[in-house]
C-alpha cells in the first residue's frame, strides 16, 4: 500500500519560500511508471494543481505558479519537494502530494495534505 | 486551460435518493476524466477515472457516463458515508483543472 506524507513549515512569512515535501512509502519513486504531483486547497475552496515530476526529474507545471515554483526528487530518500517563492496571503492553502499514472492521468494516492499560513 | 463547470454546487438529499452530478468541459476531452470524493479535513479519494472506470474498492452504487462534453457521476443509492464534496478533474491537457465540486448534504 502506498503511502504519502508531506511535511514542512505550517507558517511562512509574506516573500519568503515556502518548502514542503512528500515522502513516499510502500512504492519507490525511481521505479518508474508514475508521476508525483503536488495539488494545493485553499481554505473553503476548489483543488488546484501545482505540478508534477517524474524520478528522471522531468517536471511540469500550472502555467500560473510557473514563475515561482520548482519541484525536485530526491530518489535516495524516496521524496519529493516542492518550493515556491515570494508567497502571499493568496498561497495560503492546505498543501497535498499525490501519485499520478503515466502523466497526465488522475491521482490514486494522496497525503493527507498540510496546511500552509502565509502570515506575518 | 479547461475549464471544468460542475452542476449543482450544493446538493441536499436523503439515504436512499439517486443522485446525479454534472461536469461540463469547455472543450473535447475524449473520456480523460476523473471523479473524486473528499470529506472534510480529509484528501480526495478516487473514485472513477476514464469517466466511466471504478477506481478498485469503490461501491458500485457509484458509476459515472459521459456524453460529448458532457460528463455524469451518479451515486444510485444514497449511503449516510456518501455524504462529501465531489469533484471532478480533466485529466486530457496540462494544466490539469478540477471542478468547482458539488456538496452533498443530508436533507
Amino acid at each position: 500500500q502506498v503511502q504519502l506524507q508531506e511535511s514542512g513549515p505550517g507558517l511562512v512569512k509574506p516573500s519568503q519560500t515556502l518548502s514542503l515535501t512528500c515522502t513516499v512509502s510502500g512504492g519507490s519513486i525511481s521505479g518508474g511508471g508514475y508521476y508525483w504531483t503536488w495539488i494545493r486547497q485553499h481554505p473553503g475552496k476548489g483543488l488546484e494543481w501545482i505540478g508534477n515530476i517524474y524520478y528522471t526529474g522531468g517536471t511540469n507545471y500550472n502555467p500560473s505558479l510557473k514563475s515561482r515554483i520548482s519541484i525536485s526528487v530526491d530518489t535516495s530518500k524516496n521524496q519529493f519537494s516542492l518550493k515556491l517563492t515570494s508567497v502571499t496571503a493568496a498561497d495560503t492553502a492546505v498543501y497535498y502530494c499525490a501519485r499520478e499514472g503515466a502523466s497526465p492521468t488522475q491521482f490514486d494516492y494522496w497525503g493527507q495534505g498540510t496546511l500552509v499560513t502565509v502570515s506575518s | 486551460d479547461i475549464q471544468l463547470t460542475q452542476s449543482p454546487s450544493f446538493l441536499s438529499a436523503s439515504v436512499g435518493d439517486r443522485v446525479t452530478i454534472t461536469c461540463r468541459a469547455s472543450q473535447g476531452i475524449v473520456s480523460y476524466l476523473a471523479w473524486y470524493q473528499q470529506k472534510p479535513g480529509k484528501a480526495p479519494e478516487l473514485l472513477i477515472y476514464a469517466a466511466s472506470t471504478l477506481e478498485s474498492g469503490v461501491p458500485s452504487r457509484f458509476s459515472g457516463s459521459a456524453s460529448g462534453t458532457e460528463f455524469t457521476l451518479t451515486i444510485s443509492s444514497l449511503q449516510p458515508e456518501d455524504f462529501a464534496t465531489y469533484y471532478c478533474q480533466q485529466i486530457h491537457t496540462f494544466p490539469l483543472t478540477f471542478g468547482g465540486g458539488t456538496k452533498i448534504e443530508i436533507k
